[in-house]
């Protein structure tokens, strides 16, 4: 079956880095995304990655290895307003996305 | 980016009515809409997807006379949650592609701001 795992919580401090995991197995593979999620809110967009290696996006950077079914989300200088849920998911061969749990991220002064 | 509006965001109902939920596309067209519904703390689950013109294709285990799916426009797709009961509290969102930016497998989903459901 497909699978999506990635941490289900994880606390940083304001100012500091924090890396979230997301390891995958999925029938085929076009391409892994990263999504924001404030409680109560929908999905915001955060990065797309297909090819191995790491998108840097402001604070945000995102790194895929597809040989290892691995990717992760680098948030730097974190902000409070980074406490949030964070989505991992994929596109399978059917171009459907396949979302994980979310990790929830809390950030403490 | 393109904008999804969902209406309503709050809607508490009495068990055994029905509630709808609009999803619309504000400025742009969307052949393709998908529902989604998410409990707490748990991940999106692609309820159906919604197309322009034809019948909603369901996810296994979806009951499609439960969730009616009406996409009669390319701006607009509608969800029916008919007999509702407590259990089908939840969160619903929708999303929808731009036609314009092309490609598929750039996943750029345009999220609506999702409807919570209460059903007493």
């Amino acid at each position: 079956g497909q699978n999506i795992d990635q941490p289900t919580e994880m606390t940083a401090t304001e100012g500091a880095i924090v890396q979230i995991n997301c390891t995958y197995q999925t029938s085929g593979f076009n391409g892994l995304f990263w999504y924001q999620q404030h409680a109560g809110e929908a999905p915001t967009f955060l990065s797309y990655n297909v090819l191995d290696g790491l998108e840097e996006k402001g604070r945000f950077s995102s790194f895929l290895s597809r040989s290892k079914g691995y990717s992760y989300l680098l948030l730097k200088e974190l902000q409070m307003k980074d406490s949030a849920s964070y989505l991992c998911a994929v596109m399978d061969s059917n171009y459907q996305l396949i979302w994980g749990a979310g990790t929830k991220l809390i950030i403490k002064p | 980016g393109a904008v999804v509006s969902q209406h309503p965001s709050w809607v508490i109902c009495k068990s055994g009515t029905s509630v709808k939920i609009e999803c619309r596309s504000l400025d742009f067209q969307a052949t393709t809409m998908f529902w989604y519904r998410q409990f707490p703390k748990q991940s999106l689950m692609l309820m159906a997807t919604s197309n322009e013109g034809s019948k909603a294709t369901y996810e296994q285990g979806v009951e499609k006379d439960k969730f009616l799916i009406n996409h009669a426009s390319l701006t607009l797709s509608t969800l029916t949650v008919t007999s509702a009961h407590p259990e089908d509290s939840s969160f619903y969102i929708c999303s929808a592609r731009d036609l314009a930016s092309g490609r598929v497998d750039t996943g750029e989903l345009f999220f609506g701001e999702g409807s919570r459901l209460t059903v007493l």
